[in-house]
């Protein structure tokens, strides 16, 4: 079964603090998404990559195909960035197939 | 910013009885989805729908599921015969698909349905 497996579950940081989340799959994909899920439970898309390195604002996403593994980064985190981060991966195939998700990390930011 | 639309936000129905999610995507994209999130759960894909029929579906997307898209704005889920473990949180998502490449993935802010 393809599976999407994120690290770590839960992370407790300060205000400030440098955050990287990981996530790592086992099949070729075509695309890859980092979600923020706040508590009221909407999902907001954060990035889509397939290759290399994208940036906005604090937040980094980096993935490296051929070790299939990906990662979210979050510079001078703020209160504000506690969420839980998902990680969901479209796998090759086309493009109407739906995006396999990682369990989520939990993220929370103490002032 | 464009948004994908969900309605209800919340809805409590009897064991048995049907319900349609509805959603609507944004306007010029062509692929839609529907997901959903068992509470403490992963999110989890039921189906895909493109060119007015279902292009790929999950184990969980049984015969008491249905899609469809009305008109040309709604995109609707119904559950024919709610059981308690329908109960979750259903995300509608859209998305354009231009040169092999999805663009533009968009949730909407989910229905939160509980069965009693």
């Amino acid at each position: 079964k393809n599976e999407v497996e994120q690290s770590p579950q839960n992370l407790t940081a300060q205000e400030g603090e440098f955050i990287t989340i990981n996530c790592s799959y086992s099949v070729g994909i075509s695309a890859l998404h980092w979600l923020q899920q706040h508590p009221g439970g909407g999902i907001v898309s954060l990035f889509m990559l397939s290759s290399g390195k994208k940036k906005h604002g604090r937040l980094i996403a980096t993935i490296n195909i051929q070790e299939k593994h990906s990662s979210l980064h979050i510079t001078a985190s703020h209160p504000r960035d506690s969420a839980v981060y998902i990680c969901a991966v479209l796998y090759s195939g086309g493009g109407a197939d739906g995006l396999t998700f990682g369990k989520g990390t939990h993220l929370i930011i103490q002032p | 910013e464009p948004e994908v639309t969900q309605t209800p936000s919340h809805q409590v129905t009897q064991m048995g009885q049907e319900v349609i999610l509805r959603c609507v995507p944004i306007s010029n994209h062509l692929y839609f989805y529907w997901y959903r999130q068992i509470l403490g759960q992963k999110v989890e894909f039921l189906v895909s729908f493109y060119n007015n029929e279902i292009s790929e579906k999950s184990e969980i997307f049984d015969d008491q599921f249905s899609v469809e898209r009305p008109d040309g704005s709604n995109f609707t889920l119904k559950i024919r015969s709610t059981k308690l473990e329908d109960s979750a949180m259903y995300f509608c998502a859209s998305s354009a698909y231009i040169s092999r490449q999805v663009y533009g993935y968009t949730f909407g802010s989910g229905t939160r349905l509980t069965v009693v």
